[in-house]
């Protein structure tokens, strides 16, 4: 069974820094592509961020570009998403998501770490 | 990248037909068949219902069906239950190898 597990959400102050992980089991991890993505409280789908299967071309939304980095443990079965110098609008719920094989969307999703920054 | 556009809410009756829109540009729908879409229960995690413009994964009612025109996508759900009451989002890949979804659609059955 497919499963995908995220952990590491909080509450954290504007300005600091936070690193979530997603643990992923019953499939290849390793080749297949992952990506983050959150929800604001009462509000839509935010795409955040991909890491490819194989080789290394992550790619970022905008609006996190030059604050948020993604990787990959493939020993550990295990993606993560360092977030730093955060803001009052990144609070939001982060689902981990891994791409479905040979296609560009999302076919199992975690159960989302909800992530607070406030003062 | 904007959000996709979508009306931010739909209703129908139970067994009705429906259609939710979502409309893009040439650099995202108009230029891909990457098209997806995801129901969502309040609290819930999304579910992939569609994806490539009209595909659906296994397990997936054959109620729900989908299409694309231009920078146009849609989502048709057939025979409306009263489980299919919830959001529902489509996503597309664009050009900056990105994904952009848009902003929900509230149905109410």
């Amino acid at each position: 069974e497919v499963q995908v597990v995220e952990s590491g959400g909080g509450v954290v102050q504007p300005g600091g820094s936070l690193r979530l992980s997603c643990a992923a089991s019953g499939f290849t991890f390793k080749s297949n592509a992952m990506s983050w993505v959150r929800q604001a409280p009462g509000k839509g789908l935010e795409w955040v961020s991909f890491f490819p299967g194989s080789g290394y071309d992550p790619n970022y939304a905008d609006s996190v570009k030059g604050r948020f980095t993604i990787s990959r443990d493939n020993s550990k079965n295990t993606l993560y998403l360092q977030m730093n110098n955060l803001r009052a609008e990144d609070t939001a719920v982060y689902y981990c998501a891994k791409h479905y094989s040979g296609n560009w969307c999302f076919d199992y999703w975690g159960q989302g770490t909800l992530v607070t920054v406030s003062s | 990248q904007s959000a996709l556009t979508q009306p931010a809410s739909v209703s129908g009756s139970p067994g009705q037909s429906l259609t939710i829109s979502c409309t893009g540009t040439s650099s995202d729908i108009g230029g891909y068949d990457y098209v997806s879409w995801y129901q969502q229960h309040p609290g819930k995690a999304p579910k992939l219902m569609i994806y490539n413009v009209s595909n659906r994964p296994s397990g997936v009612s054959n109620r729900f069906s989908g299409s694309k025109s231009g920078n146009t996508a849609s989502l048709t759900i057939s025979g409306l239950q009263a489980e299919d009451e919830a959001d529902y989002y489509c996503n597309s890949y664009t050009r900056s190898n990105t994904w952009v979804f848009g902003g929900g659609t509230k149905l109410t059955v």
